[in-house]
């Protein structure tokens, strides 16, 4: 069964610091990755994907994610984060093939708090 | 172009009480899930729809839930005898076609507070 796990619940950052939030998937082939971020009052807007090839994949808002198959993880980076970015972050899993489903699989999510 | 809608926004009701959630999938897509949401945890899967029919529904955690979606637009997820537990963030999601490939698009939610 697929499973996502994001170890850091809360994270807490300076504005114009670097951010990674970490996510671990344990899936039995080459999963489907994604990023989701979700504001206050707001749905859930996807940041990137993975499906295959380059294992950096490039998001909207300055966001970035590399897969390490040899890890199991798909680790969100950002090089200055700005206020505007504190939110909740998903990281979710889905199948690559349709005998398995067609759902996400979401981690619990990592809150992310922006000080001055 | 207009996205995923949902209505309510919020929904308090009694134990017990029946409930509907609606939602209204970006034009043009076929696929449509459902999600919930509580508190401090990620969406969890509910019912997934390929047009008019629920192509998999194994996320419903029992009878009391049902959802349909009719002319393969607007879908409908029901309670019945709703129970404290039942308290959560219900997510809707279109895309345009079915298979984690294709973009799901999320509407901002329904939260139900069963009292």
């Amino acid at each position: 069964a697929q499973s996502v796990t994001q170890p850091d619940i809360h994270i807490t950052v300076s504005e114009g610091a670097s951010l990674e939030l970490r996510c671990n998937y344990s899936y039995g082939a080459t999963p489907y990755l994604f990023w989701y971020v979700q504001s206050p009052g707001q749905g859930l807007q996807l940041l990137l994907k993975y499906f295959s090839g380059d294992t950096l994949v490039q998001g909207i808002k300055g966001f970035e994610a590399e897969f390490k198959r040899s890890q199991s993880s798909f680790n969100l980076r950002k090089p200055s984060v700005h206020w505007s970015d504190a939110a909740e972050y998903f990281c979710a899993v889905g199948a690559s093939n349709s005998n398995s489903g067609y759902a996400l699989n979401f981690g619990k999510g990592t809150s992310l708090l922006v000080t001055p | 172009g207009a996205g995923v809608s949902q209505t309510p926004s919020n929904k308090v009701t009694e134990k017990g009480k029946y409930v509907e959630l609606r939602c209204d999938p970006i034009s043009g897509h076929t696929a449509l899930y459902w999600y919930r949401q509580s508190l401090g945890q990620g969406p969890e899967f509910l019912i997934y729809f390929q047009g008019t029919g629920a192509a998999d529904d194994s996320g419903l955690p029992n009878d009391r839930f049902f959802a349909v979606r009719p002319e393969g637009s607007v879908s409908t997820l029901k309670i019945q005898r709703t129970e404290r537990g039942d308290s959560a963030v219900y997510l809707c999601a279109s895309s345009l076609a079915g298979g984690t490939a294709y973009e799901q698009y999320f509407g901002p939610g329904t939260r139900l507070t069963v009292t």
